[in-house]
């Protein structure tokens, strides 16, 4: 089965220091998304993105966030001057449609995450 | 607003033993709901997903779900745990029209003992 790939699966870094996390996509999905799970809290939908734009974005994707996709394959999440509560584990993942309704309900790929600690 | 309540953190079977999963979901309109595996060291993988229609979804590994719209619940369930079904499962719900969020739940770990 195809995969997304992120990179790296672990990075540390000093607070106020900015991170770039990178993922590739599944090379014929439209929909990219970045998702975060802190320690012992839920996955949460942080940005989505589609036809070169953000599609949705949670309140936690303030001005310190932003996404790019730079040359059609890779899909990366900037955080601009990390805080210690930015560690958490970041997921990608990308589909070929949207998952809500009506009609969607597409299914998601998932990478395996970035660890990212902030320290 | 939408929600999903995961009961129960931590559940543990035998092999062989039924497995369920808890979850409830809050939502003011027809949701659409999945549940997720995640195994060690690997991203979130689809398991089964409810949209409309019949209310019994059938998914992979022997997994299946019901949508209980009175109880507004959707309880994961599979007749007979096997030593891989270990991990962690997540619930989701997206309600939003031409969304693309999905709201997931705390997560629910399986072990199981043989």
């Amino acid at each position: 089965e195809p995969e997304v790939t992120q990179t790296p699966s672990h990075q540390v870094t000093q607070m106020g220091q900015e991170v770039i996390l990178r993922c590739v996509p599944i090379s014929n999905h439209l929909y990219f998304y970045w998702y975060r799970q802190i320690l012992g809290q839920k996955v949460e939908f942080l940005v989505s993105f589609y036809n070169n734009e953000i599609s949705e974005k949670s309140e936690i994707f303030d001005d310190q966030f932003s996404v790019e996709r730079p040359d059609g394959s890779n899909f990366t999440l900037k955080i601009r001057s990390t805080k210690l509560e930015d560690s958490a584990m970041y997921f990608c993942a990308s589909s070929e449609a949207r998952p809500g309704p009506p009609g969607g309900a597409e299914k998601l790929f998932f990478g395996s995450g970035t660890q990212l600690s902030v320290l | 607003a939408q929600s999903v309540t995961q009961l129960g953190s931590h559940v543990s079977v035998s092999e062989g033993a039924l497995v369920l999963l808890r979850c409830n979901y809050s939502s003011s309109v027809p949701p659409y709901l999945f549940w997720y595996v995640q195994y060690p060291n690997q991203g979130l993988q689809l398991l089964l997903k409810y949209t409309t229609g019949a209310t019994l979804v059938k998914g992979i590994n022997g997994f299946e779900a019901e949508f209980k719209k009175s109880e507004t619940s959707f309880h994961l369930t599979k007749p007979s745990a096997h030593m891989s079904d270990a991990a962690e499962y997540f619930c989701a719900v997206i309600t939003n029209q031409a969304g693309t969020a999905l709201i997931f739940g705390k997560g629910t770990t399986l072990s199981v003992s043989s």
